[in-house]
């Protein structure tokens, strides 16, 4: 079985650009999740979809973060305009379902510095 | 919001000998805690899980104690290996989304 699919795996941009990040979940996964892993922290959730729609996005900072996730399959999470404590590895999970306690599969990260 | 502490930040151990990490946990509610490994580079991947109706749940050289009267659980590694150097997080799930809150992790160093 395939596991959670990042790109790009590294990124460098200056503050102010914009970035976007792509992630593919493990086939028939209905939960993804988005994370923002700051070195030397454990990962912190930004936003939840279960199929396409958003369970929570309480702490994902809008004014500059965005997520969809079309179709109930990839999702894209994009930072418009980028500061340089964005810098971090963003971290892609799938679970197969919500409402009980279901393991999550991590990707293997977008790692983005913010110059 | 559940809030969880882990202990130590770093731990080095000889091979052979074993290394234990610790996390407590805030939200009485919280029922299930996964620990995860994570290497250089690489996502975190989970190795052992323990839900809140079982105190304790071994997997050959691991072990995951749970005690939910002092909410806190602790990952035992015994005859550690290098290949056992890595950063372990512990992590609860909590809220009717089961949605994971982390610990700060420990980095772990096994001496040859």
């Amino acid at each position: 079985e395939a596991g959670v699919a990042q790109s790009p795996r590294y990124k460098i941009i200056e503050k102010r650009q914009s970035v976007a990040f792509w992630c593919n979940p493990i086939s028939g996964h209905a939960t993804l999740y988005w994370y923002q892993q700051i070195l030397g922290q454990g990962p912190k959730l930004l936003i939840q979809f279960q199929n396409n729609g958003v369970v929570d996005d309480s702490q994902l900072p809008k004014d500059r973060f965005s997520a969809e996730r079309l179709k109930g399959v990839d999702s894209t999470l994009k930072i418009q305009p980028a500061k340089l404590e964005d810098s971090a590895v963003y971290l892609c999970a799938s679970s197969p379902r919500t409402g009980t306690s279901e393991t999550q599969y991590f990707g293997p990260g977008t790692r983005l510095l913010v110059l | 919001g559940e809030n969880v502490e882990q202990h130590p930040s770093t731990l080095s151990v000889q091979e052979g000998d074993s290394a234990v990490i610790k996390c407590t946990y805030s939200d009485s509610a919280s029922n299930y805690f996964p620990w995860y490994k994570q290497e250089l580079g690489k996502g975190p991947q989970l190795i052992i899980d323990i839900r809140s109706n079982v105190g304790e749940k071994k997997d050959q050289r691991i072990a995951v104690t749970l005690n939910k009267t002092a909410k806190h659980f602790s990952l035992h590694i015994t005859e550690t290996q290098p290949e056992d150097s890595a950063v372990y997080f512990c992590a609860a799930s909590t809220g009717s989304a089961r949605q994971l809150t982390f610990g700060s992790g420990t980095q772990l160093t096994v001496l040859p």
